[in-house]
């Protein structure tokens, strides 16, 4: 089985700090999501990341990083947390690039930012 | 209006009942995704549809492309379905990105 597994369940932070969101997958897959979830508006993808070291900006970019420096390892970074940062944190992988390719999701990290 | 439109947003239903969950979408589509979410987060992908119809278990997706619309059923339904269920869409042309609705909370009651 996919097994996608996120640093922290849940993760309180103030204002200005910066913050780390760690996600890794033992499949040896390519593909790496980071997408946020909140209430009214579904998931949105955040970044996305084809290889290591390669990253491709999503539909909500702003205000966050990602580093890929090992295939399996994918980080989501807050350089500077705001309060509209608040939000469910959920990493996914893919095996393969496609429309009909199944992403696997992690269990997600509810960040509070104070 | 949204790409992706799911009916209802919530829905209480008896153990045994007839589920159904709908989902209209807006734009050309390569495929269509159903998931399911447990309260505490964790998600997981229960069919894609490229056309036709899907069946796992109790489980059965339909998609009628010309349409734009999409159904999930469940069949003899059981408090352990009781989950969000996600529609998500990966346009035409893109060749990962999805488009996701905001999801129906079910809830089955013994």
């Amino acid at each position: 089985d996919v097994k996608v597994t996120q640093s922290s369940r849940y993760l309180v932070k103030r204002t200005g700090e910066k913050v780390f969101l760690e996600c890794v997958q033992d499949m040896d897959h390519e593909n790496m999501f980071w997408y946020r979830q909140d209430p009214g508006l579904g998931l949105r993808l955040i970044y996305f990341s084809y290889d290591v070291k390669m990253k491709e900006k999503g539909d909500i970019p702003e205000g966050y990083s990602v580093s890929r420096e090992k295939k399996e390892r994918f980080s989501l970074i807050l350089e500077s947390a705001s309060t509209n940062q608040t939000s469910m944190y959920l990493c996914a992988s893919s095996e393969r690039l496609g429309s009909t390719d199944t992403q696997y999701f992690g269990p997600g990290t509810r960040l509070t930012v104070l | 209006k949204n790409e992706v439109e799911q009916s209802p947003q919530n829905l209480t239903a008896q153990e045994g009942e007839f589920i159904t969950i709908n989902c209209s979408y807006s734009v050309g589509i390569s495929a269509l995704h159903w998931l399911q979410q447990h309260p505490g987060g964790g998600i997981v992908s229960l069919f894609m549809l490229s056309s036709g119809k899907k069946k796992h278990g109790r489980l059965i997706a339909t998609i009628n492309i010309q349409e734009k619309h999409s159904s999930l059923h469940i069949t003899a339904s059981h408090p352990r379905d009781s989950a969000v269920y996600i529609c998500a869409v990966c346009r035409g042309g893109s060749n990962y990105k999805l488009t996701f609705g905001k999801g129906t909370l079910l809830t089955v009651n013994p």
